[in-house]
């Protein structure tokens, strides 16, 4: 059983569309988190949501935008893409907030054309 | 501010060798640190940790020792396969509400035979 997964794993999209990315554990972790790596594997927090609630906003453009139906699904939905959004985006859960222990998915690699 | 800064690389081996990476932190209050590995295609895996001063994480012939006085936490292994070609990490957290891992820019080890 994957512990942490997201869909899908590749996307290719042309500038100006609106994509979403699919994110759900079953760890029955509290805190879900997206990152993105860069070009050159640079990792950085973009969210953070504890029980459906936001608690880490980073300083990300307001065309991502996250959504947590529920503690196990964390979902990011990016509109009018840009060629700069192109990157690795990686799905994570820790136990509670603060936990010392990450859990990540396997990464959705986004191409922007 | 809070940041992680580890080695640039790539480092690169012959299979046996001796590895260290190095890495160094800054941070306000008692981090926990850890190393995360990133085999090629894949999402980061934790390779071991360390929540307190002195504590020592081991995993897969890995370690590195918590020191508090040199904030750093160097990765070693005694004698590298080719298996262990990937991407390292290290990180750290406060283990406080509202934060994530910072990670450092990673440094890519490869192994040859």
């Amino acid at each position: 059983d994957t512990a942490v997964s997201q869909t899908p794993k590749y996307l290719v999209t042309q500038m100006g569309n609106d994509k979403s990315i699919k994110c759900e554990q079953n760890l029955g972790h509290d805190t879900m988190y997206w990152y993105k790596q860069d070009s050159k594997k640079f990792l950085k927090i973009m969210f953070s949501y504890n029980n459906k609630e936001l608690i880490i906003n980073e300083t990300v453009p307001n065309r991502f935008s996250p959504k947590s139906p529920d503690k196990a699904h964390l979902n990011l939905h990016i509109n009018s893409l840009e060629l700069g959004d192109s990157a690795v985006y990686f799905c994570a859960s820790s136990r509670s907030v603060g936990d010392t222990e990450a859990f990540f998915g396997q990464g959705t690699r986004l191409t922007v054309v | 501010g809070n940041s992680v800064t580890q080695m640039e690389g790539p480092v690169t081996l012959s299979e046996e060798a001796f590895l260290t990476i190095n890495c160094t932190y800054t941070a306000t209050g008692y981090p926990s640190l850890f190393w995360y590995v990133q085999y090629p295609g894949e999402g980061l895996q934790l390779l071991l940790k360390a929540t307190k001063a002195d504590d020592k994480g081991s995993n897969k012939g890995f370690e590195a020792t918590y020191r508090k006085e040199t904030t750093s936490f160097h990765l070693e292994k005694g004698s590298v396969q080719v298996s262990d070609s990937a991407v390292y990490f290290c990180a750290l957290t406060l283990n406080q509400a509202g934060t994530a891992l910072i990670f450092g820019k990673g440094t890519t080890l490869s192994v040859s035979s």
